[in-house]
């Protein structure tokens, strides 16, 4: 067990729809990644927040979008789906220690979304 | 872009043998992670590396870093049924971007 929660594990929805996800990270993680993984590509990083603030942003879709809340949980919130939005979704976090340029990651369980 | 690129794609071994995967990547890197995902689950880290020529172990698994700092190397030894997974290196973030390798598909036929 990491420490990283992600719900809700199993999501299934229709083309157009718009859904959340939500991540709480481990105790005293400041730093929330999302990740995408689909079958054929790998983990994509999609965005990074720190204590409430958009830190870094990948490959992500203006459909999608993030927030981190003062309490430090995260939502990824994906809109208008298509169906090749289907894809497991990983939250995960890391404290972003001062002076450490990298820092380990760890990664939820994961949200499997399927878009028919 | 950043690209890590991480062989063999896959691998079919028998309970017991010694497994190499490697990581490489276009540009130098500080940090090599590597990280290990069951079917169905998140990533777990397994070793981390953090100085080009580091060799470092967890249990039967070693890993370590090119002294080129453009790859990283990880052996599993006498590997066993539980090691079945996905293997992924990574590496830290260029230009805010994070990277992780393209995965080594492993299984172990006891």
């Amino acid at each position: 067990d990491s420490g990283v929660t992600q719900t809700p594990k199993h999501l299934i929805t229709a083309t157009g729809q718009r859904v959340t996800l939500r991540c709480s990270p481990r105790s005293g993680d400041l730093s929330v990644y999302w990740y995408q993984q689909s079958l054929d590509q790998g983990l994509q990083f999609l965005i990074q927040y720190y204590n409430g603030e958009e830190r870094a942003k990948g490959n992500i879709l203006e459909r999608f979008s993030a927030q981190q809340f003062p309490d430090l949980h995260s939502e990824l919130n994906l809109s208008s789906l298509e169906l090749g939005d289907s894809a497991l979704y990983f939250c995960a976090s890391s404290p972003n220690l001062a002076g450490v340029s990298y820092n380990e990651q760890f990664f939820g369980p994961g949200t499997r979304l399927t878009v028919l | 872009g950043q690209q890590l690129n991480q062989s063999p794609q896959s691998m079919f071994i028998q309970e017991g043998e010694d497994v190499s995967m490697n990581c490489t990547s276009s540009s130098i890197f500080n940090t090599w992670l590597w990280y290990k995902q069951d079917p169905g689950e998140g990533p777990v880290l397994l070793i981390a590396l953090y100085k080009a020529g580091e060799l470092t172990s967890n249990g039967r698994l070693t890993a370590q870093f090119g002294i080129t700092r453009k790859d990283s190397f990880l052996n599993i030894s006498a590997s066993i049924p539980s090691d079945v997974g996905i293997y992924f290196c990574a590496g830290p973030p260029r230009g805010n971007q994070f990277y992780f390798g393209t995965g080594t598909s492993l299984t172990v036929i006891p």
